[in-house]
């Protein structure tokens, strides 16, 4: 099983949309809807931000937004902001017989 | 608010092993799974395995069968994941993060646990 794959890095300026795939398999991303997303600044734990492929947990920001389409899941951020920089993470329920879960290799998103 | 404080830092040397704890509060730990993630230094988040914590019952990564064993203490709200065998390539950080439902994972702002395997 291997990682997700996801763009090594996406940037914008401040106020622009920016958007964040997420490619795997119709073992993972594809046939299932447990698709999550993840923001995390350096030397801190991951931060749950999208889960469901679309649902925001209380107290995220509405700028964030997810979606799939096939084996390719999307997070949009809208109206980017300084403190959107960090890293971004996908990750999806496998029936893979080698795991339950697979994260994405990661995206750093940079705030021009 | 989901709280999951976990045990300190630990070096150990190869072939050792090492016992991380990660005890929750602000809800009801028997209620939601409990799952590990790994992050080695400067990398990506990597999978480990979970937890029920009302029933015992785990399911590990193939990657570390044989090497993790998840348990956990109802009385105290503390779940466990002790990794054995230990090699350099086990350096990382150790993340616990409380089921969220829908595929997704709370770290409930936890700071995870280093562990550094060094001779």
């Amino acid at each position: 099983q291997s990682a997700l794959t996801q763009p090594a890095s996406v940037s914008g300026s401040p106020g622009q949309s920016i958007t964040i795939s997420c490619t795997g398999t119709s073992s993972d991303v594809g046939g299932y809807n447990y698709v999550s997303w993840y923001q995390q600044h350096p030397g801190k734990a991951p931060k749950l931000m999208i889960y469901e492929v679309s649902n925001r947990p209380s107290g995220v920001s509405n700028r964030f937004s997810g979606s799939k389409s096939g084996n390719t899941a999307s997070l949009t951020i809208s109206g980017l902001q300084a403190e959107d920089e960090a890293d971004y993470y996908c990750s999806s329920y496998t029936s893979s017989s080698t795991l339950l879960y697979v994260f994405g290799t990661g995206t750093k998103v940079t705030v021009l | 608010q989901v709280q999951l404080v976990q045990s300190g830092a630990e070096v150990k040397k190869p072939g050792a092993s090492v016992k991380v704890s990660c005890k929750a509060s602000g809800y009801t730990f028997t209620s939601y799974d409990i799952n590990w993630v790994r992050q080695a230094t400067g990398q990506g988040l990597e999978w480990m395995g979970w937890m029920n914590p009302n029933s015992g019952n785990t399911g590990y990564a193939q990657k570390f069968q044989g090497r993790v064993t998840m348990t956990r203490n109802t009385s105290i709200s503390t779940a466990y994941m002790e990794l054995s065998s230990l090699r350099s390539e086990d350096t990382a950080v150790y993340y616990c993060a409380r089921d969220h439902g829908g595929g997704g994972y709370d770290f409930g702002r936890g700071q995870g646990t280093l562990v550094t395997v060094s001779s």
